[in-house]
């Protein structure tokens, strides 16, 4: 079966630390790769994106992503987090043959403390 | 400005009492779709949309309804809400032949007491 895995529901950190949000999922098939944020009371934003080609892809606000075929994994990443990044992000996969439909992780809330 | 509007952004209401969530977008996209939110269980989706006068279930279809009478409406329809689907509730739309993801609807917020 196709799922996506998140594997930490929340992560702490402090200011200016380095984080990993950690992202698996389960496939045989093509997949597109998604990364979106919530921020509090807000609608869901569009962080980055792998389609194809270079494995290390960029997004907004320095955040970076890296897809592993062999780990099926986009784990993301930030050398240096805000208090403004805490917020709720979600990986999302559009497994191939899927009719666009985005399969979502649960989510991991990132908490970025003084 | 591109964007995916829904209407209302809150709502309150009580079991039976049919109620109906709007969801519009400009920016001409044929597919859309409808989410729900809960805590702890990420994003689900409802119902999808290829294009016009066609629908789909999605994951977790049972007590909703939808239409796409034009390209640019996708309301969601809730015939007889319960308690169970109180949660947060997100539309969103794409262009089909891309991969360019999701532009998501600011959400509604739905009580049902």
């Amino acid at each position: 079966a196709q799922s996506v895995t998140q594997l930490d529901s929340q992560v702490p950190v402090f200011e200016e630390a380095p984080v990993e949000l950690r992202c698996n999922y389960s496939s045989s098939v093509s997949v597109y790769l998604f990364w979106y944020v919530q921020y509090p009371n807000q609608g869901l934003q569009l962080l980055l994106k792998y389609l194809s080609g270079s494995t290390l892809v960029k997004g907004i606000n320095g955040f970076e992503a890296e897809f592993n075929k062999s780990q099926t994994s986009f784990h993301l990443r930030k050398p240096s987090v805000h208090i403004s990044d805490t917020a709720e992000y979600f990986c999302a996969v559009r497994f191939g043959g899927s009719n666009y439909k985005l399969t979502f992780g649960k989510g991991t809330l990132l908490t970025v403390n003084p | 400005e591109a964007q995916v509007t829904q209407n209302p952004r809150y709502l309150i209401t009580v079991t039976g009492k049919k109620l109906t969530v709007t969801c519009s977008q400009n920016m001409n996209h044929e597919y859309m779709s409808w989410y729900r939110q809960d805590p702890g269980l990420g994003l689900r989706q409802i119902y999808y949309s290829m294009n016009v006068e066609v629908t789909d279930k999605g994951d977790v279809p049972e007590g909703y309804k939808v239409s796409r009478k034009e390209k640019r409406n996708f309301p969601l329809i809730l015939e007889s809400p319960s308690p169970n689907q109180t949660s947060l509730y997100f539309c969103a739309s794409s262009a089909t032949g891309t991969n360019y993801g999701y532009t998501f609807g600011s959400g509604t917020r739905l009580t049902v007491v």
